[in-house]
């Protein structure tokens, strides 16, 4: 069985860090882009980040550009979001998917919350 | 950017009824329109990609339509399950700068 399963939201102060993590499972990891797509409450999904099978090519919507970072583990079957300088914007939750053809996201994780308040 | 613009915001019926959902690009992508089905704390779901190919173990009820810039997602009869927030979403960009439509949720009436 496919599964994704998204881990490591809290939360974090403005202008504080927070790493997500997603295990995958059921399928093999290396051979998928890879993406973080987030929701903040009572809103519509956005999408964060895209990352290639071999991690060389990464790109980000525009808002979080300098300030996070998509990376990936083959070895060990996991995608990583790092956040640095959160907003209060950021507060969503944030959902790990698989990217069939590199642009269809064809398999989600559960989402984890990020809540970024003083 | 590709935008894309989903109509109506809210759409009220009941069960057995037909829901035309439609999804309007701002530029061209071809026949490169998905459609997802989203329920209140649970992940999104793919139901459609290229406009109209069902993906795997979604019901026949559900139909997609559309190429350039004018999509339809078709309900032919809803049932109970199907009241949800539905987004469209473009892959015809490169660099892959994906963009999801602002939903429509469908209601019971």
């Amino acid at each position: 069985e496919v599964q994704l399963v998204d881990s490591g939201g809290g939360l974090v102060q403005p202008g504080g860090s927070l790493r997500l993590s997603c295990a995958a499972s059921g399928f093999t990891f290396s051979n998928y882009w890879m993406s973080w797509v987030r929701q903040a409450p009572g809103k519509g999904l956005e999408w964060v980040a895209n990352i290639k099978q071999d991690g060389t090519e990464q790109y980000y919507v525009d808002s979080v550009k300098g300030r996070f970072t998509i990376s990936r583990d083959n070895a060990k079957n996991s995608l990583y979001l790092q956040m640095n300088s959160l907003r209060a914007e950021d507060t969503a939750v944030y959902y790990c998917a698989r990217l069939k053809g590199g642009n269809l996201f064809d398999c989600w994780g559960q989402g984890t919350l990020v809540t970024v308040s003083s | 950017e590709i935008v894309l613009t989903q109509s109506p915001a809210t759409l009220s019926l009941s069960p057995g009824e037909r829901a035309t959902l439609s999804c309007r690009a701002s530029q061209s992508v071809s026949s490169y329109l998905a459609w997802y089905q989203q329920k209140p704390g649970q992940a999104p779901r793919l139901l459609i990609y290229d406009a109209s190919s069902r993906a795997t173990g979604i019901p026949a009820r559900f139909s997609g339509s559309g190429s350039g810039t004018d999509f339809t997602l078709t309900i032919s009869s809803l049932e109970p399950e199907d009241f949800a927030v539905y987004y469209c979403q473009q892959r015809n960009s490169w660099p892959p700068k994906l963009t999801f439509g602002g939903g429509t949720k469908v209601e019971i009436k």
